[in-house]
């Protein structure tokens, strides 16, 4: 059964502090990876998306990378304003299209 | 175009009525998606369409749900008889493609009193 798993699930940082999110993956012919931030009271954003092992993908503080059993959402000097949920989501299999995603991780970021 | 809508933004019903949630997608996108979201969890899917064909429905969709896309434009889900775990925010979501990241609307948030 393809399963995602998010690490930690809160995770508190001082501004400037660089760190990282996991988000590890099982599942039967990975057609995409995805990563979203999540507001309270929004919908997810789309920030990524890749789509083989080794690929890296780059926006402004945040870079996510992947190999073939998790990916990795960096964040470097982090802001107040980067506070938010992030969520990781997997496509895969060749008969659907839906996401399968993980419980998020929490991010506080404070000045 | 101002991205996914969706109406109304919260709905409070008593339990056993009926509630019918609507979906404007971005105009280009094909692809329609319907999920469920509680608090502390991800997103889970509910159904998706491609154009005005219903292509997936998920396990969680018990026969009291059913979606809509009529003209291939927006959409409605309809949840009969509600009962308290209904309560969630449900999350439409449109994407031009395959593999592309979706566009999520604000959602509408279900409360079942």
């Amino acid at each position: 059964e393809d399963q995602v798993t998010q690490s930690p699930e809160a995770l508190r940082l001082q501004e400037g502090e660089s760190s990282s999110l996991n988000c590890s993956y099982t599942v039967s012919g990975l057609r995409g990876l995805f990563w979203y931030r999540q507001d309270p009271g929004k919908g997810p954003e789309f920030l990524f998306t890749l789509y083989s092992a080794g690929e890296e993908k780059e926006k402004e503080r945040l870079k996510a990378t992947l190999t073939k059993k998790e990916s990795f959402l960096h964040i470097t000097a982090p802001k107040p304003e980067d506070s938010a949920t992030y969520l990781c989501a997997v496509q895969g299999g060749y008969n659907t299209d839906k996401l399968i995603f993980g419980t998020g991780t929490r991010l506080q970021v404070f000045p | 175009d101002t991205g996914v809508s969706q109406n109304p933004r919260h709905k409070i019903t008593k339990r056993g009525q009926n509630v019918t949630f609507r979906c404007d997608p971005i105009s280009e996108h094909n692809r329609l998606y319907w999920y469920r979201q509680t608090l502390g969890q991800g997103p889970e899917f509910l159904t998706y369409f491609q154009n005005e064909a219903q292509l997936e429905k998920s396990r969680l969709l018990s026969d009291r749900f059913s979606a809509e896309r009529p003209k291939g434009s927006f959409s409605t889900l309809e949840i009969q008889r509600t009962e308290q775990g209904d309560s969630a925010m449900y999350l439409c979501a449109s994407s031009l493609a395959e593999n592309y990241g979706y566009t999520f609307g604000s959602g509408t948030r279900l409360t079942v009193v």
